[in-house]
């Protein structure tokens, strides 16, 4: 039961442009959705998150845009810089506090080109 | 360096074989947690930990155990090990029992990756 989807195993954009990951979530009872970013040989780190009572959460470069009627949620980079290559992992939050976990999706790679 | 320490960073073993993965959390991160990451496929959770307690617990095989000691390091043990145990094996920790939601992050170790032959 995969309940966050990542659907775009991989995407390839050109520096500068706007890159956008999307995900897809079958669960409405997840509470917070976030985004982590991955590296090669590296644990995947916190990019950014957004509760489900927004619809938007801007942080520098990076905006996480959140459809609720569509469980749907999509990560923006603009300007897309060649650091930014690696793998995007969407994430939500569900359960009570004391017995909460994340639920990931398979992930997309981002390939930034110069 | 995340703060996470994960050993080993590779390991190679047979079917049927027991192996045991250590985490270190981050200074002051009380909460431990076990992902695995199998060929493309997401991180799934495995379970967490809560200043030695078990708190919650995800798609965790019954060959699988895990524990968290008084030094809040916390080791999960992989028994009668089968090819498709093969996957990297995160731990994550953080300073609340809450899993958290941004600003005060779950923090990640680099991995280990088990390879079953």
């Amino acid at each position: 039961d995969q309940q966050v989807k990542q659907n775009s195993p991989s995407l390839s954009v050109q520096e500068g442009r706007i890159s956008i990951l999307n995900c897809d979530y079958t669960n409405s009872m997840f509470d917070y959705f976030l985004w982590y970013k991955k590296y090669p040989a590296e644990g995947p780190t916190f990019l950014i998150s957004i509760s489900s009572i927004k619809d938007k959460n801007e942080d520098g470069r990076f905006t996480v845009f959140l459809n609720k009627s569509a469980k749907h949620l999509s990560l923006h980079i603009v300007p897309s810089q060649p650091g930014d290559s690696a793998v995007y992992f969407c994430a939500a939050r569900r359960g009570r506090q004391g017995a909460q976990k994340l639920v990931f999706g398979q992930g997309t790679r981002l390939t930034i080109n110069p | 360096d995340s703060g996470v320490t994960q050993t080993p960073k590779h390991l190679i073993t047979a079917t049927g074989q027991r192996v045991t993965l250590r985490c270190s959390p981050r200074s002051g991160d009380l909460s431990v947690y076990w992902y695995q990451q199998s060929l493309d496929q997401g991180l799934q959770f495995l379970i967490q930990y809560y200043n030695g307690e078990e708190r919650a617990k995800g798609n965790i095989l019954e060959r699988f155990s895990a524990q968290q000691f008084p030094d809040l390091h916390s080791e999960l043990n992989l028994s009668s090990l089968e090819l498709g145990d093969s996957a990297l094996y995160f731990c994550a920790s953080s300073v609340g029992l809450e899993v958290p939601s941004g600003a005060n992050v779950l923090t990640f170790g680099a991995g280990s990756r088990l390879t079953v032959l």
